[in-house]
C-alpha cells in the first residue's frame, strides 16, 4: 500500500499570498495518477487536480498540481477568501487507492 | 446536472447489515466505474471499493475485503453496497462517486460525490 504524506498539517495565509502543499508518497506513484480535493466543513470532497497537473473542470487557473514520482505539489497561486478547507492527495495507480491525512488551510 | 444520491444509511448493531444504494443521473452511468468512499466523523478519506463499467470487476479495500459486495445496475443508473458483519470502525459517512474517466483502467480520480450516507454502528 502507498502511503501519502502531506504536509504541512495545516496553514494561515492571507488573501492573496501563494499556497504550496506538499504531498510525498512511499513508493513511485505509478503513471503520475495522483489527484487533489478540497473538502470544506460539510460537504464532499471537491476536484481540483488529476494526473498529478490536470486541473478539473471549472477550477480556476490559480490551482496547479506538479510533480512526479514520489513528491507531488498543489500551489494556489493567489489564495482568495474561498480556498479555505482541508486539501487532500490521492493515488490512483496503484491498489488500494489511498489518500493523504489532509492540509489545512485557513484563510486570514 | 450530473449528480449522485445515497441513500439507505442509519444504525446499525455489530454484526449486523445494511445496504447503501447511489442513485445517478446526468451523465451515462454504463460509461464509468464508480467508486464508495468512506469518512469517518472528524476524520481523513479511506477509499472502500470501486466497480467497472460493467459490473465485471470490483475491488475492495483489505478493511472490508469479505464482508462488503458492490454491484450496480446500468438499466437503473444505480450502485449498491452491502455491509455486512458491520463493525464499530465502519462507523463514517459513505459517498458515492463517479470517475473523472470513462476507462476502467486507469480508475479513481473522482469528479462528481454525493452528499454521503451516514452509517453508525453501535450496540
Amino acid at each position: 500500500e502507498i502511503v501519502l504524506t502531506q504536509s504541512p498539517g495545516s496553514l494561515s495565509l492571507s488573501p492573496g499570498e501563494r499556497a504550496i502543499l506538499s504531498c510525498r508518497a512511499s513508493q513511485s506513484v505509478s503513471g503520475s495518477f495522483l489527484a487533489w480535493y478540497q473538502q470544506k466543513p460539510g460537504q464532499p470532497p471537491k476536484l481540483l487536480i488529476y494526473y498529478a497537473s490536470r486541473r478539473a473542470t471549472g477550477i480556476p487557473d490559480r490551482f496547479s498540481g506538479s510533480g512526479a514520482g514520489t513528491d507531488f505539489t498543489l500551489t494556489i497561486s493567489r489564495l482568495e477568501p474561498e480556498d479555505f478547507g482541508v486539501y487532500y492527495c490521492q493515488q490512483y495507480g496503484n491498489s488500494p487507492l489511498t489518500f493523504g491525512g489532509g492540509t489545512k488551510v485557513q484563510v486570514k | 446536472e450530473v449528480q449522485v444520491l445515497e441513500s439507505g444509511g442509519g444504525l446499525a448493531q455489530p454484526g449486523g447489515s445494511l445496504r447503501l444504494s447511489c442513485a445517478a443521473s446526468g451523465f451515462t452511468f454504463s460509461n464509468y466505474v464508480i467508486s464508495w468512499v468512506r469518512q469517518a466523523p472528524g476524520k481523513g478519506l479511506e477509499w472502500v471499493s470501486s466497480i467497472s463499467s460493467r459490473g465485471l470487476r470490483t475491488y475492495f479495500a483489505d478493511s472490508v475485503r469479505g464482508r462488503f459486495t458492490i454491484s450496480r445496475d446500468n438499466d437503473k443508473n444505480s450502485l449498491y453496497l452491502q455491509m455486512n458483519s458491520l463493525r464499530v470502525e465502519d462507523t463514517a459517512r459513505y459517498y458515492c462517486a463517479k470517475d473523472v474517466t470513462n476507462s476502467d483502467y486507469d480508475y479513481g480520480a473522482l469528479d462528481v460525490w454525493g452528499q454521503g450516507a451516514m452509517v453508525t454502528v453501535s450496540s
